[in-house]
């Protein structure tokens, strides 16, 4: 079936050090949804991408979805303790509905 | 605007009980879904309501089910309790298309003993 791998499991970074999660998705996705659950948290929509290709960025974050839509990155510049927290990536089940497939996800950790 | 809201936050079972959790979406979204979060499984889908229709359903066994009333408010039975049951139960509510974002409520923790 269908799976959706992210990679790596654990970060721990020192405060101001970039940070980067990647996703791979077994199937073309028509969309992927990036989620951030903070310890003791319940998942918190980041953003959507959707076109072949596209970069999006939100201050610090940015997010790319690949060229074949198979894969997908988020990249923090500069982390700081306030970005400590798991980050899923998302992709449509199938077709109809909202179903998501989610990868494990990537725990950061942040040191100052 | 309220956001996801999910009942009983925190319940403590025994094996063989039956447990009911309860999610009320924000309002206008029709769509429903439910995910069972543990740290061995991460994030699995279970299944989703769209207009008290059963839409989408994951690789769960019977013992779980759930329906949606007429409000778009959802509730989600597991029935006969295993000790692998023990996770936390996240409500998701959207509008229903595809490709809708979808919005988590804080969670039910369900502790199986």
């Amino acid at each position: 079936g269908q799976q959706v791998m992210q990679i790596p499991q654990y970060q721990h970074v020192q405060e101001g050090e970039d940070f980067t999660t990647y996703c791979n998705s077994s199937t073309t996705l028509s969309n992927i949804q990036w989620y951030k659950q903070r310890p003791g948290g319940h998942p918190v929509f980041l953003i959507q991408l959707v076109k072949s290709g596209e970069v999006k960025k939100q201050k610090r974050l940015t997010f790319q979805f690949g060229e074949a839509k198979k894969n997908s990155s988020l990249h923090i510049t500069a982390t700081q303790t306030t970005d400590v927290g798991t980050y899923f990536c998302a992709g449509p089940e199938n077709q109809a509905g909202t179903a998501l497939i989610f990868g494990k996800g990537t725990t950061l950790s942040v040191s100052s | 605007k309220a956001g996801v809201t999910q009942t009983p936050r925190y319940l403590i079972k025994t094996r063989g009980q039956q447990v009911t959790l309860s999610c009320s979406p924000i309002s206008g979204h029709r769509s429903v879904s439910w995910y069972q979060q543990t740290p061995g499984q991460g994030l699995q889908f279970l299944f989703e309501y769209f207009s008290e229709t059963q839409r989408n359903k994951g690789n769960f066994p019977g013992r779980f089910s759930g329906r949606q009333f007429s409000n778009s408010r959802s509730e989600m039975n597991v029935s006969t309790l295993e000790l692998g049951d023990s996770a936390l139960y996240l409500c998701a509510s959207s509008l229903g298309d595809a490709g809708n974002t979808i919005y988590f409520g804080e969670g039910s923790w369900l502790t199986v003993v």
